[in-house]
């Protein structure tokens, strides 16, 4: 079975502390994604990354960065966590070139104080 | 704004009854997709439709596709409580690159 692990599913932290969300996928797949969900909004693209080192911005980068060093492992990062960063965050990824099915982890949910 | 906005945002029906959403959004596609999301749980692939089909069959899902009027709908048939769950389309916008855009769901419940 194909498979997404988010290294946390319920995290607490505090505002102005550094946060790191961790993604692990066992498919091969050259594009990962960070996904946040907030109610009535659906799910919005933070960033993406088709190749490992590569990343690009989604809809909603502010006050997020990612990195990819492996090709299965895409972190995505919050420098300084506010409040307004309180959210689901959801990593999916799918095969190269192809708009196809995404497979998401389980999520995280980050509540910050 | 959402490239696809489901509609309606709730739906409560009955075990045994069809449960039908749609989807709207803006602009040119490749492809448009369906997935449901269990409360708090990772959302999981459907089914996929290709902007040049019309109308896609997987098990109790149905799916049709209208270009012209830039909509999908998803029926459910037969629903099961197992069914209940949130529902989003995600289409893939020609000018978009390999990225998908989720509408806010449609949250279903299905009452036994």
């Amino acid at each position: 079975d194909v498979k997404v692990t988010q290294s946390s599913r319920y995290l607490v932290k505090r505002t102005g502390e550094k946060v790191f969300l961790e993604c692990v996928q066992d498919m091969d797949h050259e594009n990962m994604f960070w996904y946040r969900q907030d109610p009535g909004l659906g799910l919005r693209l933070i960033y993406f990354s088709y190749d490992v080192k590569m990343k690009e911005k989604g809809d909603i980068p502010e006050g997020y960065s990612v990195s990819r060093e492996k090709k299965e492992r895409f972190s995505l990062i919050l420098e300084s966590a506010s409040t307004n960063q309180t959210s689901m965050y959801l990593c999916a990824s799918s095969q190269q070139g192809y708009t196809g099915e995404l497979f998401f982890g389980e999520g995280s949910r980050l509540t910050v104080l | 704004s959402q490239q696809g906005e489901e509609d309606p945002q709730a739906l409560s029906i009955q075990e045994g009854e069809n449960a039908t959403m749609n989807c709207s959004y803006k602009t040119s596609i490749n492809n448009l997709q369906w997935y449901r999301q269990n409360s708090g749980r990772g959302l999981v692939h459907l089914i996929l439709i290709r902007s040049n089909e019309r109308e896609k069959h997987s098990g109790r899902l149905r799916v049709t596709l209208d270009t012209s009027k830039k909509s999908s709908s998803l029926l459910i048939t037969a629903s099961r409580a197992a069914d209940t769950a949130s529902y989003f389309c995600a289409t893939d916008p020609k000018a978009a690159g390999n990225k998908l855009t989720f509408g806010g769901g449609t949250r279903v419940l299905v009452k036994p």
